[in-house]
């Protein structure tokens, strides 16, 4: 099994639509949990931080469930601009962390 | 502003040569880094961490004597690629954790593009 296992899509939506990624981890220790949004040939940019009670910003939603070992997140109202590939991070004992193979979006005019 | 800064962002060199590309933190201190490759459509592989004034940490599969990185100060890091094969062709990138109180936040350089002909 993958330490971070995402469906790697592409996830075709419309502008406007309403979008959910999730992304399991084996490692049931993992504290540290992130989503990323890389750009083609691009470096990766933070997105958001999950926090286990879950969290908002804007129109991106996170969550966790640490007891399924998986976390989401959720993307209202898609815009074009939102079109990239997203990235799950766990992290693996003190400071190593594990990316998913990222989920591509492409949100469709 | 960039916290991470990668250089270079591009490089072509011949099979054969050695590469080398510097990763620096900026403003703060990163007595840790990290090395990935990316291939295309694939996901970030960790090749090594880099730990200041220590050897670096390699994964496995992952060719010590090939990738040499050395971390000689607390803002600066150099991954160098040996004797380059076109296989060698990726997306090099680094990353720098600036921790704080509550959440250790990951910041990348901007990538350097190696293209070995």
């Amino acid at each position: 099994r993958k330490e971070v296992e995402q469906d790697p899509g592409p996830f075709n939506v419309p502008e406007g639509a309403t979008v959910a990624f999730n992304c399991t981890y084996s490692n049931s220790a993992s504290q540290s949990f992130f989503w990323y949004r890389q750009d083609c040939r691009k470096e990766p940019k933070l997105l958001m931080s999950v926090y286990s009670s879950g969290n908002e910003d804007g129109r991106f939603t996170a969550q966790l469930n640490r007891a399924s070992q998986y976390i989401s997140l959720l993307i209202r109202d898609s815009k074009l601009s939102d079109s990239a590939t997203y990235l799950c991070v766990v992290n693996k004992g003190t400071y190593k962390y594990i990316f998913g193979t990222g989920t591509r979006l492409k949100v469709l005019a | 502003g960039a916290v991470v800064s990668q250089h270079p962002s591009r490089v072509i060199c011949k099979s054969g040569t050695s590469v080398k590309i510097e990763c620096r933190s900026l403003d703060f201190q990163a007595t840790t880094m990290f090395w990935y490759r990316q291939f295309p459509k694939q996901s970030l592989m960790l090749m090594a961490t880099s730990n200041e004034g220590s050897k670096a940490t390699y994964e496995q599969g992952v060719e010590k004597d090939k990738f040499l990185i050395n971390h000689a100060s607390l803002t600066l890091s150099t991954l160098t690629v040996t004797s380059a094969h076109p296989e060698d062709s990726s997306f090099y990138i680094c990353s720098a954790t600036l921790r704080a109180s509550t959440v250790n936040t990951i910041y990348f350089g901007e990538g350097s593009w190696l293209t070995v002909v």
